[in-house]
């Protein structure tokens, strides 16, 4: 079947540093792809989408470019605050409208 | 200003006891989702309900069972609920778009 994976299940930096978390996926076509966030005691939301080869989609400074080739989405992100510690999945929606999560990522930004 | 609520935040319940965990949401959405997250699993999807009265299993249906007689709510329900049901319990409704919009979480815990 279809699925997201997320290599990496913590991420520390410190303030400012450059950040990658790594999504590949596996489905048929051209499934959308997402990020979502989820802050401490919340529930995940959107950070943004993409639907096509190359599409970027950015959101808060964040942002990720589908690629179709390699089958990644990975988040990138050029200086991380403090403000940014929380959990990061990455999702898709494929052909028969399935919604599939990757295991999440939690980011931990040391001061 | 669209929203999933639920009720309750917090709850407590004895091994045995029956367990109502319920959703509401505001967008007039057709899908909604209960899922639960454990430390190191990600979101583990229960059941999704793709209107009223219409409803699947999920990846981890077994222990638990859902009602929706309106579009507008979602319960989840643990008859006779065990330990290894302690988590935090998410709902979610599926908007135009494809965006999920997620409520803030009720924790169970079971002893």
């Amino acid at each position: 079947g279809d699925s997201v994976t997320q290599t990496e299940g913590q991420v520390a930096l410190s303030e400012e540093d450059f950040l990658t978390i790594h999504c590949n996926y596996s489905a048929s076509g051209y499934p959308t792809l997402f990020w979502y966030v989820q802050y401490p005691g919340e529930g995940p939301q959107l950070l943004f989408r993409a639907s096509r080869d190359k599409e970027k989609g950015s959101s808060r400074g964040f942002e990720a470019t589908y690629d179709k080739g390699t089958t990644s989405f990975h988040l990138r992100k050029a200086s991380v605050q403090e403000s940014d510690s929380a959990v990061y999945y990455c999702a898709l929606i494929d052909s028969n409208y399935q919604l599939i999560w990757g295991s999440g990522t939690k980011l931990i930004i040391k001061p | 200003d669209m929203k999933v609520t639920q009720m309750p935040r917090y709850l407590i319940k004895r091994m045995g006891e029956n367990v109502l965990l319920e959703c509401g949401q505001d967008m007039s959405h057709e899908t909604m989702y209960w899922y639960r997250q454990d430390p190191g699993l990600g979101l583990q999807l229960i059941y999704i309900s793709y209107d009223v009265d219409s409803n699947s299993e999920g990846d981890i249906p077994k222990g638990y069972r859902v009602s929706r007689k309106k579009r507008e709510h979602f319960s989840l329900i643990l008859d006779s609920a065990k330990t290894n049901q302690t988590s935090v319990y998410f709902c979610a409704s599926e908007g135009a778009g494809t965006e999920v919009f997620f409520g803030k979480g009720t924790r169970l815990t079971v002893v």
